[in-house]
């Protein structure tokens, strides 16, 4: 099993849609969590960081469900701009609370969005 | 401009051939990485550098080698290239991950990325 997984899509959905990524990891030692946008054959650029009581930018949630070890990302009003591809991370922190550096990525979501 | 830079941005070699390709980043972070992403496979790490003189291996280490003499730079370095190892590759850097703070300490920064051949 892989320690990050996402569904790869694609999702094709129009304009204005609403649209949900999920993302699930194995290590329950995981402590850090993100989602990253990588459009296509750049660098992935930071989306945002994902906190346990939720966070909320603009059109964005992200969600934590440490219980299930899952995260989700939801996108309202989609942009014809908010197609990427976009990246679960995931780091793990020992019982000091410091971090190993590690960062595992999950295989990515592809998302279209059309006129 | 803050930034992280790599250099080639692209290069065509044979195999056995050793090169380095360069990472350098003028934002004064203590973390440094380098990533593989290969279709299929996503962004897996290779070495990543906590410090100056700190380095550790990531997911798929084998065949690379890493140094960090200094803060800024980040040198990946292939001694013996395999065709194996034809990939995208992205150096990134930032604060450790998962130290105290908001989305700013957390987030890193990617150089642009090499994308190499090994024939």
């Amino acid at each position: 099993r892989k320690e990050v997984e996402q569904d790869p899509g694609p999702f094709n959905v129009p304009e204005g849609a609403t649209v949900a990524f999920n993302c699930t990891y194995s290590n329950s030692a995981s402590q850090s969590f993100f989602w990253y946008r990588q459009d296509c054959r750049k660098e992935p650029k930071l989306l945002m960081s994902v906190y346990s009581s939720g966070n909320e930018d603009g059109r964005f949630t992200a969600q934590l469900n440490r219980a299930s070890q899952y995260i989700s990302l939801l996108i309202r009003d989609s942009k014809l701009s908010d197609s990427a591809t976009y990246l679960c991370v995931v780091n793990i922190q020992n019982a000091g609370g410091t971090s190993y550096g590690k960062l595992t990525f999950g295989q990515g979501t592809i998302l279209t969005v059309h006129p | 401009e803050a930034q992280v830079t790599q250099n080639p941005r692209y290069l065509i070699t044979v195999t056995g051939k050793k090169l380095t390709v360069t990472c350098s980043q003028n934002m004064n972070h203590e973390y440094m990485s380098w990533y593989r992403q290969d279709p299929g496979l996503g962004l897996r790490q290779i070495y990543y550098s906590m410090n100056v003189e700190v380095t550790d291996k990531g997911d798929v280490p084998e065949g690379y080698k890493v140094s960090r003499k200094e803060k800024r730079n980040f040198p990946l370095i292939l001694e013996s290239p395999s065709p194996n190892q034809t990939s995208l590759y992205f150096c990134a850097s930032g604060s450790t991950p998962g130290t105290s703070g908001r989305s700013s300490y957390n987030e890193q920064f990617f150089g642009p990325g090499t994308r190499l051949t090994v024939l």
